[in-house]
């Protein structure tokens, strides 16, 4: 079964530091470009950030609200990914999904079609 | 880009026909998706690139439009389709999705 498991939430002060997994069973991450997409509490959905795949070197992209203080890093032996984020603020409480591009080699199949459960961040002093 | 989805909620009643409009605050050709969102759930991929339906979604689901204008439809609700539904562009980066629209039973 296709599946993406995310873990490594919590509770973190600001300013802190905390790193998410995201594990995938039934496919080979490095084939795929992984996103991470995030969920405020009662609000919308909200893209955070893209790692390529393999064949397009890991390359990265991020939304300029967490340029600079979140990395997406690379693809592992454990078929995982991971989102390391720093400099956490207050408007970083969410719940983290990451998320399986179809193809994102061409904007036309550019889509999630695979997610995971979600981890919940929580941000406060 | 920005996408307004309108209306932003809905109620409906089984059996209605649905339609959903999100608008993109410039063209992004039929580079767009939709997504179903059930509260406490990961949301499910409907439609992507403006009208191509993912794999084992329901047939009353469909998607139109291009340029800056798109609509999702379902053309006869169902229970299990009561769910906030989005827009996202897969057109240019950041990636962007609309407000939501919830869909809720009269």
């Amino acid at each position: 079964e296709v599946q993406l498991v995310e873990s490594g939430g919590g509770f973190v002060q600001p300013g802190g530091s905390l790193r998410l997994s995201c594990a995938a069973s039934g496919f080979t991450l490095s084939d795929y470009y992984m996103d991470w997409v995030r969920q405020a509490p009662g609000k919308g959905l909200e893209w955070v950030g893209r790692i390529r795949n393999k064949a397009r070197g890991y390359t990265t992209e991020y939304a300029a609200s967490v340029r600079g203080r979140f990395i997406v890093s690379g693809i592992d032996s454990k078929n995982s990914l991971y989102l390391q984020m720093n400099s956490l603020e207050t408007e970083d409480t969410a719940v983290y999904y990451c998320a399986r591009v179809i193809d994102g080699t061409t904007w036309v199949d550019d889509a999630f079609d695979i997610w995971g459960q979600g981890t919940m961040v929580t941000v406060s002093s | 880009i920005q996408l307004t989805q309108s209306p932003s909620s809905l109620s409906a009643s089984v059996g209605d026909r649905v339609t959903i409009t999100c608008r993109a605050s410039q063209g992004i050709s039929s580079y767009l998706a939709w997504y179903q969102q059930k509260p406490g759930k990961a949301p499910k991929l409907l439609i992507y690139a403006a009208s191509t339906l993912q794999s084992d979604v329901p047939s009353r689901f469909s998607g139109s439009g291009s340029g800056t204008d798109f609509t999702l439809a379902i053309s006869s609700l169902q229970p299990e389709d009561f769910a906030t539904y989005y827009c996202q562009q897969h057109n240019t980066y950041p990636l962007t999705f609309g407000g939501g629209t919830k869909v809720e039973i009269k």
